[in-house]
């Protein structure tokens, strides 16, 4: 069974850094495109990022470009989400998701979510 | 920032058929395909439809999607009381190099 986990949300005061994992289990990671979603309070859903196997390919949403950092360690079967400079835009539930490639592609799995609130 | 635009909501009886329309432009649905989340609630997106109109496993074939031009709709027929949750249109966007998602639409069951 596919899953994926996030973690490492919390609480950060604005200008603050936090660092996202997603540990992924029951398929082949080294196989598969990473991607974040994040989910505001009460609004809709936010591309944020993708990794493309073997981090050959990275794209960013314009809002976190410049400020956030998404990595993978296959080894580890795990994807991450190094966030600094954070504002309280930033503020979402954080979800990882997996695809089979960027582009013309889905998010075929989801893990639960991790909650980031930036807040002074 | 939403780039693909939906209705806030839609509603029905039980049994009747909904659909929901997803707007966008040349430089995503008009060039590439659309994906429809269902989001139901307190939980994670969950895959309906991808490649416009293919359903993974397990989806019922209520749920059907189409796509012209650059717009895409979504219908619900035999609508259900689990179908009540909000859903997300999605596409790749050639322009910003990045994924767009609809605005989402509530659906609601009468």
């Amino acid at each position: 069974e596919v899953q994926l986990v996030e973690s490492g949300g919390g609480l950060v005061k604005p200008g603050g850094s936090l660092r996202l994992s997603c540990a992924a289990s029951g398929f082949t990671f080294s196989t598969y495109c990473m991607n974040w979603v994040r989910q505001a309070p009460g609004k809709g859903l936010e591309w944020v990022s993708s990794i493309s196997y073997s981090s050959s390919y990275i794209y960013y949403a314009d809002s976190v470009r410049g400020r956030f950092t998404i990595s993978r360690d296959d080894a580890k079967n795990s994807l991450y989400l190094q966030m600094n400079s954070l504002r309280a835009e930033d503020t979402a539930v954080y979800y990882c998701a997996r695809s089979q490639g960027i582009g013309n592609y889905y998010f075929d799995s989801w893990g639960q979510g991790t909650l980031v609130t930036v807040s002074s | 920032q939403s780039v693909l635009t939906q209705s806030p909501s839609a509603s029905g009886t039980p049994g009747q058929r909904v659909t929901i329309s997803c707007s966008g432009s040349s430089s995503n649905i008009g060039i590439n395909t659309v994906q429809w989340y269902q989001q139901l609630p307190g939980t994670a997106p969950k895959l309906l439809i991808y490649s416009n109109n293919q359903r993974p496993s397990g989806v019922p074939d209520r749920f059907s999607g189409s796509k012209s031009g650059t717009s895409a709709s979504l219908a619900i027929s035999g609508l259900q009381s689990e179908d009540e949750a909000d859903y997300y249109c999605a596409a790749w966007d050639d322009s910003l190099s990045g994924y767009v998602f609809g605005t989402g639409t509530k659906v609601t069951v009468l």
